[in-house]
């Protein structure tokens, strides 16, 4: 299957400094990516899903100011976490669709972070 | 709204026993319906997709049955093995958005 590759798997940082985190597609080229937040045995929950060269749509309730998605090429996007507290703490998984199976959503390893 | 809803939460099985998954949907443009498998820590990997002209799908042990009719999908897994203990998500699709299900947590036991 097509290859997601997201990085940081894990990161710690004091409260109050931003986080980036990386998610290519390495075989195919990505026309969309979604970015997910998931706590401890619940489900994804969408928090945006981008489109190569134009701006992310958030979900309800996600603040675009917090979680800075860019979506800079066909096999690039990454989510900065500005300004990051402990209640930003999670499991933050990225995912892509493009390439031969178009319907098909491929996901990354996920990222844990952990604001002190 | 749950747009997928699935049962049941959590499963125990013996090791070689069936393991079976049920998801429900009201949308009836979803056109693409995938099974995802993750690991704790790790991100959900695609385990097999149907698309809703196809009443079954089977890949080794892993068998999608689709009932149109009832919009209700499901996952088998035969000769369930301690490796597929795992958190399971079905997903149901049109166009861009993707609706997963609540997850089933599955244990399979020596």
């Amino acid at each position: 299957g097509a290859v997601v590759s997201q990085h940081p798997s894990r990161v710690i940082c004091k409260s109050g400094t931003s986080v980036k985190i990386e998610c290519r597609s390495l075989d195919f080229q990505a026309t969309t990516m979604f970015w997910y937040r998931q706590f401890p045995k619940q489900s994804l929950m969408l928090m945006a899903t981008s489109n190569e060269g134009s701006k992310a749509t958030y979900e309800q309730g996600v603040e675009k100011d917090k979680f800075l998605i860019n979506h800079a090429s066909l096999t690039l996007s990454t989510l900065t976490v500005t300004s990051a507290h402990p209640e930003d703490s999670s499991f933050y998984i990225c995912s892509a669709r493009g390439g031969q199976g178009v319907e098909k959503l491929f996901f990354g390893s996920g990222t844990q972070l952990s604001v002190l | 709204q749950q747009q997928v809803k699935q049962s049941p939460q959590s499963l125990i099985v013996q090791k070689g026993g069936i393991s079976i998954i049920n998801c429900a949907y009201e949308n009836t443009a979803f056109d693409y319906f995938p099974w995802y498998q993750q690991f704790p820590g790790k991100g959900p990997a695609l385990l097999i997709a149907i698309r809703p002209d196809v009443s079954e799908k089977k890949e080794g042990r892993f068998t999608i049955s689709f009932n149109k009719s009832a919009k209700q999908f499901s996952l088998h897994i035969m000769d369930s093995q301690p490796g597929d203990s795992a958190t399971y998500f079905c997903a149901a699709s049109s166009g861009n958005q993707f609706y997963f299900g609540t997850g089933t947590s599955l244990t399979v036991i020596p």
